[in-house]
């Protein structure tokens, strides 16, 4: 089992609509969670972080964590086609190295 | 630098060259990490720098693939006897000290024909 998994997707939206992106993850201790965007040829850029469960909101997007089903995910209201992109969930290992893992990443279209 | 920048941005080779890639983090940044993203993958990590030593290269897939960032700052990454399996798009990313957050540059497109 990976440690991370995410559905690729496409998902294909109207403009407007609310879409919701998930992942789910293997490792109990895992503390700290994290959304990626990336447009194509370009880099991951990070959206949201959260630590440990509970919700965290910015604008128009909220990052969710739901430890006792080991389930994160990112909720996006009233999408606009520049929120069209790959969205990568990502989870920091434990030690304070910074390092990731990433799921596979859901590609998302958002048609105007 | 306001950005991590990499280059090449893109590099085509023959199977079995020798191919270098560069990293320039945000300046004062002292961790630095290389990822490889193949396609349709989330990135996947390979090497982590804190400083000028490598604190953890448990992801370099075989010794083929070496990194060096010899005054802690800019990093190259080193790839011998390049094979198909190689081509995907290399990724950099720098934090600053204690901090968990990254921010990568576009990456570097490799393709081994």
């Amino acid at each position: 089992q990976k440690e991370v998994e995410q559905d690729p997707g496409p998902l294909s939206v109207p403009e407007g609509a609310i879409v919701s992106l998930n992942c789910t993850y293997s490792n109990s201790a895992f503390q700290y969670f994290m959304w990626y965007r990336q447009y194509s040829r370009k880099g991951p850029e990070l959206l949201m972080y959260t630590y440990s469960s509970g919700n965290k909101e910015d604008g128009r997007f909220t990052a969710q964590v739901d430890k006792s089903s080991k389930y994160i995910s990112l909720f996006i209201r009233d999408s606009q086609p520049s929120d069209s992109a790959t969205y990568l969930c990502a989870i920091l290992l434990p030690g304070n190295t910074g390092k990731l893992i990433f799921g596979q990443g859901t590609t998302l279209q958002v048609k105007p | 630098g306001a950005g991590v920048s990499q280059t090449p941005s893109n590099k085509v080779t023959e199977k079995g060259k020798y191919v270098e890639l560069r990293c320039d983090p945000i300046s004062g940044h002292t961790a630095l990490y290389w990822y490889r993203q193949s396609l349709g993958q989330g990135p996947e990590f390979l090497i982590y720098f804190q400083g000028t030593g490598a604190a953890d290269d448990s992801g370099l897939p075989n010794d083929r693939f070496f990194a060096v960032r010899p005054e802690g700052s800019v990093s190259t990454l080193k790839i011998q006897r390049t094979e198909r399996g190689d081509s995907a798009v290399y990724l950099c990313a720098s934090s600053a000290a204690g901090a968990n957050v990254l921010t990568f540059g576009a990456g570097s497109r490799l393709t081994v024909l």
